[in-house]
């Protein structure tokens, strides 16, 4: 079964450090999500990616997020400048078009620490 | 703000009962519900949805409940097994395709 996988698991990095979160969609999907859910909080939208753009953000995903497909497979997200409070799972997830399905795909996650 | 809730942070139940989790939500203009399973560990995985044009929707081994009235969603799970334990989100949509969720119930399954 096609599955979305994201690396790294872990990701350690000290405060002010820039990162990159990878994730590979399942392959036919076109739309892309990232969340991010802080221990013990509810799960997060930040941002939704269609056709090489953003399509929908949250308040959250201010000026130190981006997101990017660099090829066919990977959607990335990149915080520029890590802050204490970012740390938490970043969950990315694929669908198909909304039109057919609501059905998200999401990925196991990386645990981003801000130290 | 509108919120999406759940009514009981954990539910223990014996192996073989069946486990209902409750969820409220405030968000009248909300059409589209979904329950979301969280094993520790990984992401959400969806179990099932349901449009508010309907009342009831099931699937295997999983029941969703919909009454508009008083904004309340259940999942009931029959027969619960070892492997239903796990965090169960509800979430809304209504005028998006970005759900809202709710902090999530905890299920645990005892043998």
């Amino acid at each position: 079964e096609p599955e979305v996988t994201q690396t790294p698991s872990h990701q350690v990095t000290q405060m002010g450090q820039e990162v990159i979160l990878r994730c590979v969609p399942i392959s036919n999907h076109l739309y892309f999500y990232w969340y991010r859910q802080i221990l013990g909080q509810k799960v997060e939208f930040l941002v939704s990616f269609y056709n090489n753009e953003i399509s929908e953000k949250s308040e959250i995903f201010d000026d130190q997020f981006s997101v990017e497909r660099p090829d066919g497979s990977n959607f990335t997200l990149k915080i520029r400048s890590t802050k204490l409070e970012d740390s938490a799972m970043y969950f990315c997830a694929s669908s198909e078009s909304p039109a057919i399905t609501y059905e998200q795909y999401f990925g196991p996650g990386t645990r981003l620490t801000v130290t | 703000g509108e919120s999406v809730g759940l009514h009981l942070p954990t539910l223990s139940v014996q192996e073989g009962d069946n486990s209902i989790i409750n969820c409220a939500y405030s968000n009248s203009a909300s059409d589209y519900f979904i329950w979301y399973k969280q094993e520790s560990g990984k992401g959400p995985q969806f179990i099932i949805d349901i449009r508010s044009n309907m009342d009831k929707r099931q699937g295997q081994r999983v029941t969703v409940l919909l009454n508009k009235t008083v904004k309340h969603l259940s999942l009931q799970i029959a027969a619960t097994q070892p492997g239903d334990s796990a965090v169960y989100f509800c979430a809304e949509r209504g005028g998006s395709y970005i759900p809202t969720f709710g902090r999530g119930t905890s299920l645990i399954v005892h043998p």
